[in-house]
């Protein structure tokens, strides 16, 4: 079974540049996590999706962040426009219905923004 | 609110040391506590976990019990091998009672172990 899998894995984009990030769930996974980790800095939350539904948005940096997830399947976080402190990686995680299950983590996307 | 605190590294060891990564937490309720890994080139794996106070968790030779006493889950591993070098995340969830799963975590401690 495949994990949880994220594109692209590396991105440069220049300050004020549009980037989306893509994550796809394991299949059935209906809990989808996005959290970012700046260098050397922890990792953290940003928001929790159930199915297509935003259960939770509290770590959102700001609105020039953008999350959504078709049909409850993949999931893009699109940043627009891009500033310098919006560099780190992106880690998208899912599990499955209900509480306390364990959540899959994927390789992370590295962006930096130049 | 919720928060963990794990030591800074570099930790560098040689091989065959004793391991001890420590990390303390703070958060309401009764929290699960977990460390996770992150090999070079790969995504965050669950090593271990501990759902309620003086559990121990324990995999691949690694082992943390949770104390709450002391709020603390501090990451062990006996005799550390080469293929232990990554960096190490200490993370708690949030109480059951909250609804959903979502993960505070620590920095990070690198490890490097050498031959």
């Amino acid at each position: 079974e495949a994990g949880v899998t994220q594109f692209p894995s590396h991105s440069v984009i220049e300050k004020g540049q549009t980037v989306t990030l893509r994550c796809d769930p394991i299949s059935g996974h209906d809990n989808l996590y996005w959290y970012r980790r700046v260098m050397g800095k922890e990792i953290k939350f940003l928001l929790h999706f159930v199915k297509e539904s935003k259960q939770d948005e509290s770590g959102m940096p700001n609105n020039r962040f953008l999350a959504e997830r078709t049909g409850g399947t993949y999931s893009t976080l699109k940043v627009q426009p891009a500033e310098l402190e919006d560099s780190g990686v992106y880690f998208c995680a899912s599990s499955q219905k209900g509480r306390g299950t364990e959540a899959f983590f994927g390789q992370g996307t590295r962006l930096t923004v130049v | 609110g919720n928060s963990v605190t794990q030591m800074e590294g570099p930790v560098t060891l040689s091989e065959e040391a004793f391991l001890t990564i420590n990390c303390t937490y703070t958060a309401t309720g009764y929290p699960s506590l977990f460390w996770y890994v992150q090999y070079p080139g790969e995504g965050l794996q669950l090593l271990l976990k501990a759902t309620k106070a003086d559990d121990k968790g324990s995999n691949k030779g690694f082992e943390a019990t949770y104390r709450k006493e002391t709020t603390s889950f501090h990451l062990e591993k006996g005799s550390v091998q080469v293929s232990d070098s990554a960096v190490y995340f200490c993370a708690l969830r949030r109480s059951e009672n909250s609804g959903y799963s979502t993960l505070t975590f620590g920095k990070g401690t690198m490890l490097l172990v050498s031959p």
